[in-house]
């Protein structure tokens, strides 16, 4: 069983939809969690720290259940920019520091 | 803002040639990686380094990887001889302090071994 599982995709929805993506992670001793932003054939960039309270920044609100070994992440009101592959990336307890990555969700926003 | 630079952005070698991938982290930053993309599949970890040393490997660095902190800024990978599984992305990336903080990642190089 992969260690973070994403549905990879792709999300083809207009402008202006709401748009959901799920991730299930194995390990429970996974600490910390993120969703990063990757364009194509660029670096993962960094969208937001995943919190036990859930947490929202602007149009994007992520949530963490971690009794289900959960994340999601929401995205409001969908732009074209917006269009991107979604990395679910999980830091586990006692590692280095190293992240885990899911394999990614391709969101297109189409006009 | 301060950024990780990677160069080269682009490198294709021959199978069995040595190739040096090389980042410079951001200047406060303690704790250095470098992770690969094959074409279509996840980013994976390769190697962590802290207190110029590694502090923790994955099954894909095996003997032909080398890190190195030459000096105060440069992080270097090293693939001794390179074969055409090695063709990828590779990302470096770094953070501050404290595991499980934000990692700030390079834009990259992209290496073709042929």
């Amino acid at each position: 069983r992969k260690e973070v599982e994403q549905d990879p995709g792709p999300f083809n929805v207009p402008e202006g939809a709401t748009v959901a993506f799920n991730c299930t992670y194995s390990n429970s001793a996974s600490q910390s969690f993120f969703w990063y932003r990757q364009d194509c054939r660029k670096e993962p960039k960094l969208l937001m720290s995943v919190y036990s309270s859930g947490n929202e920044d602007g149009r994007f609100t992520a949530q963490l259940n971690r009794a289900s070994q959960y994340i999601s992440l929401l995205i409001r009101d969908s732009k074209l920019s917006d269009s991107a592959t979604y990395l679910c990336v999980v830091h586990r307890r006692g590692n280095t520091g190293k992240l885990i990555f899911g394999q990614g969700t391709t969101l297109q926003v189409k006009p | 803002e301060p950024e990780v630079t990677q160069t080269p952005s682009h490198q294709v070698t021959q199978m069995g040639q040595e190739v040096i991938l090389r980042c410079v982290p951001i200047s406060n930053h303690l704790y250095f990686y470098w992770y690969r993309q094959i074409l279509g599949q996840k980013v994976e970890f390769l190697v962590s380094f802290y207190n110029n040393e590694i502090s923790e490997k994955s099954e894909i660095f095996d003997d032909q990887f080398s890190v190195e902190r030459p000096d105060g800024s440069n992080f270097t990978l090293k693939i001794r001889s390179t074969k055409l599984e090695d063709s990828a992305m590779y990302f470096c990336a770094s953070h501050p302090v404290g595991l499980g903080e934000t990692q700030y990642f390079g834009p990259g190089t992209r290496l073709l071994v042929l």
